[in-house]
């Protein structure tokens, strides 16, 4: 199996662009993480999807924030539009159960100027 | 709310040593525990996940602890290798959520 695939891995922008990542979940997989790691915060849930829906968006920072869930191999989380502060890896996380071992992908390191 | 907390931050051994990662929880209410190892510039890597009707769980040279009633968790690392030098990171489920809340780590290295 090839692991949480994560894209791209790096991701240098302008503030106020569009920035869209992207994650394929392992197959068989039924739940699937999204979070941000920073220096000041460590790493933080921004939403959960389990069988692709949407269950709590609740650490999802702001409107400018948004992920979706089309199937079940694909995931993406979009900021728009994107500010100097959202600079942090991204990562995406899968699990074949809804409480069990999370399986992490390499991340999105996003810089934003 | 529940809090996790790494102690210490940051630890540099011989290698050979046998060491003692530590992480504390406030609120004993658990589904289970993880412990993670992150490398510099990548994601994170399950190592043990312990229930809460757990008390210990091992793999190869590592083996986790925990302690429910007092909130605590050790990760034992036996006979350290440089290899091992890495950012270890505990995450706590409490019960009746699926969120982990994460520690903020203890960046171990391990000299030649």
């Amino acid at each position: 199996d090839a692991g949480v695939i994560q894209s791209p891995r790096h991701e240098v922008t302008e503030m106020g662009q569009e920035v869209t990542l992207r994650c394929k979940p392992i197959s068989g997989h039924n739940s699937l993480f999204w979070y941000r790691q920073t220096m000041m915060r460590g790493l933080e849930l921004l939403i959960y999807f389990n069988n692709n829906v949407p269950i709590d968006d609740s650490g999802m920072p702001e409107d400018r924030f948004s992920a979706k869930m089309p199937n079940a191999s694909f995931s993406t989380l979009k900021i728009q539009p994107s500010e100097p502060r959202d600079s942090a890896v991204y990562f995406c996380a899968s699990s074949p159960l809804q409480i069990g071992e999370q399986y992490f992908g390499p991340g999105t390191r996003l810089t934003v100027t | 709310k529940q809090e996790v907390t790494q102690i210490p931050a940051a630890l540099s051994v011989p290698e050979g040593e046998n060491l003692v990662l530590n992480c504390s929880f406030t609120d004993s209410a658990i589904y289970n525990l993880q412990w993670f190892r992150q490398d510099p510039g990548k994601g994170l890597t399950s190592l043990l996940l312990i229930q809460s009707s757990q008390r210990e769980q091992t793999s190869g040279r590592l083996n986790a602890s925990l302690d429910k009633s007092s909130g605590r968790s050790t990760l034992y690392i036996a006979a350290s290798q440089p290899g091992d030098s890495a950012t270890y990171l505990c995450a706590v489920c409490p019960s009746g959520t699926y969120k982990y809340i994460f520690g903020t780590g203890t960046r171990l290295k391990v000299l030649a």
